[in-house]
């Protein structure tokens, strides 16, 4: 498409229940990352895919974080028995990273509110 | 972490002034960006400096390096109420990913 599609645009759900998150990246995008925005605060990094690499990892913040990158192009964000803390913007991106100077092309972001 | 800090947090100005934001980061970097974000969704990508680069003009847009001080600005000059957003600094971490700064709430007043 011509943009990164992520769905839904806002999601409110129980504390408890488990949300998956989708992210729909350019096509030809290699790279594809996720984000977290609480409230007025910056962009906290989770997960980043590229081509068929192990992802990058390191910024889940805890085991009820998990996601997936089927076929080397939409992703699915899972939060397992989210919590009120888990409610916040999440952002997707993708690049293509030979050329690195067009920077991230971000996606709208879905907006979870944990209630 | 490596992560870049804006500064000021917020910046209010009057439209036609120049507005000039910060950032500092921690650690040795190969690239630094620059995004604006609209009413807390999506950013957008303004520009990329490279660590060999000073200096660089995007339209209204000018951003500094200087790796000595592992500083960078961002100035936006003749503002306009449309340039109204948050923004934000970002530094590689190696292997394509950006850790974000904190950002700078700029409102440019009509």
């Amino acid at each position: 498409g011509a943009g990164v599609s992520q769905s839904p645009s806002n999601k409110v759900t129980e504390k408890g229940k488990d949300v998956e998150l989708r992210c729909d990246p350019i096509s030809g995008h290699t790279a594809l990352y996720w984000y977290r925005q609480s409230l007025g605060q910056g962009l906290e990094f989770l997960i980043y895919f590229q081509g068929n690499s192990a992802p990058d990892k390191s910024g889940l913040p805890s085991d009820r974080f998990s996601a997936e990158r089927t076929g080397g192009s939409v992703s699915t964000l899972t939060i397992q028995r989210t919590q009120q803390e888990d409610s916040a913007v999440y952002l997707c991106a993708s690049s293509l990273v030979s050329r690195q100077g067009d920077g991230y092309t971000f996606g709208s972001g879905t907006r979870l509110t944990v209630v | 972490s490596q992560q870049g800090e804006e500064d000021p947090q917020a910046l209010s100005i009057q439209e036609g002034e120049n507005a000039t934001m910060n950032c500092s980061y921690k650690t040795s970097i190969n690239n630094l960006q620059w995004y604006r974000q609209n009413s807390g969704r999506g950013l957008v990508h303004l520009i990329l400096i490279r660590s060999n680069e000073r200096e660089k003009h995007s339209g209204r847009l000018r951003v500094t390096l200087d790796t000595s001080k592992k500083s960078s600005s961002l100035l936006i000059t003749a503002s306009r109420a449309a340039d109204t957003a948050s923004y934000f600094c970002a530094t590689d971490a190696g292997t394509y990913k950006y850790i974000f700064g904190t950002g700078t709430r700029l409102k440019v007043l009509a």
